[in-house]
């Protein structure tokens, strides 16, 4: 399997502007990105989801370029309840299948 | 609306026994699809069944397998187990491939 790779880890302080990248060069042509949020022992909680150029809600932007090989997940102003891992997940050509990222652990500092 | 909903929480076993997980997913969501995550690592995918068929399997051995009934929940069930098998068990529902909605997961615990 193709591997989806991520940042191990982040650190920021409350109120800056988080970009976190995936890079997923073997994506499948007709599949969304996804971004996931995960906090210790409780199941992913799903963030935002695009196809392709820029997605935003009320939490978070998502920005896809035309190759489709990576995706960045920009968290707008972090506060300490946004301290915990982030996953993107994908699915991959060959396979079929979906993948997630290897994940990025971001801790917010005061 | 009710979310993802898994059951137990939490369950203890012995080497050797034999385990059934179980998930209900989202009302009008049609899929389901178990995922197995290892203590500081990403979920791992286990399979995927839309209504009630098995549409993709992960690289897991055949003690693993899993069903869906009519109603779309979904049952995993583990067979034979190793203290490898130690880990959060997620079930995903989705209406759409890759916008899966997770339930709180089961944490499995082989002595």
């Amino acid at each position: 399997l193709a591997k989806t790779t991520q940042p191990i880890s982040m650190d920021s302080y409350e109120g800056q502007e988080v970009n976190i990248t995936c890079s997923h060069n073997n994506i499948a042509t007709n599949d969304y990105i996804t971004w996931y949020q995960q906090f210790p022992s409780q199941g992913p909680r799903f963030i935002i989801q695009g196809y392709k150029t820029k997605v935003t809600n009320e939490v978070a932007s998502l920005f896809i370029p035309a190759d489709r090989k990576s995706s960045t997940l920009s968290l707008p102003r972090v506060s300490l309840s946004d301290t915990a891992v982030y996953y993107c997940l994908v699915g991959d050509r060959n396979t079929d299948k979906l993948i997630f990222g290897t994940g990025t652990r971001l801790q917010v500092f005061p | 609306d009710a979310g993802v909903t898994q059951s137990p929480t939490h369950l203890i076993k012995t080497r050797g026994q034999h385990v059934t997980l179980r998930c209900s997913p989202i009302s009008g969501h049609k899929s389901v699809s178990w995922y197995q995550q290892v203590l500081g690592q990403g979920p791992q995918f286990i399979f995927q069944y839309y209504e009630k068929e098995e549409r993709g399997r992960g690289n897991f051995p055949d003690r693993f397998s899993a069903r869906q009934f009519p109603n779309y929940s979904s049952e995993l069930n583990v067979n034979a187990l190793l203290l490898g098998d130690s880990a959060l068990y997620l079930c995903a529902s989705s209406y759409r491939r890759s916008e899966q909605y997770f339930g709180p997961g089961t944490r499995l615990t082989v002595t």
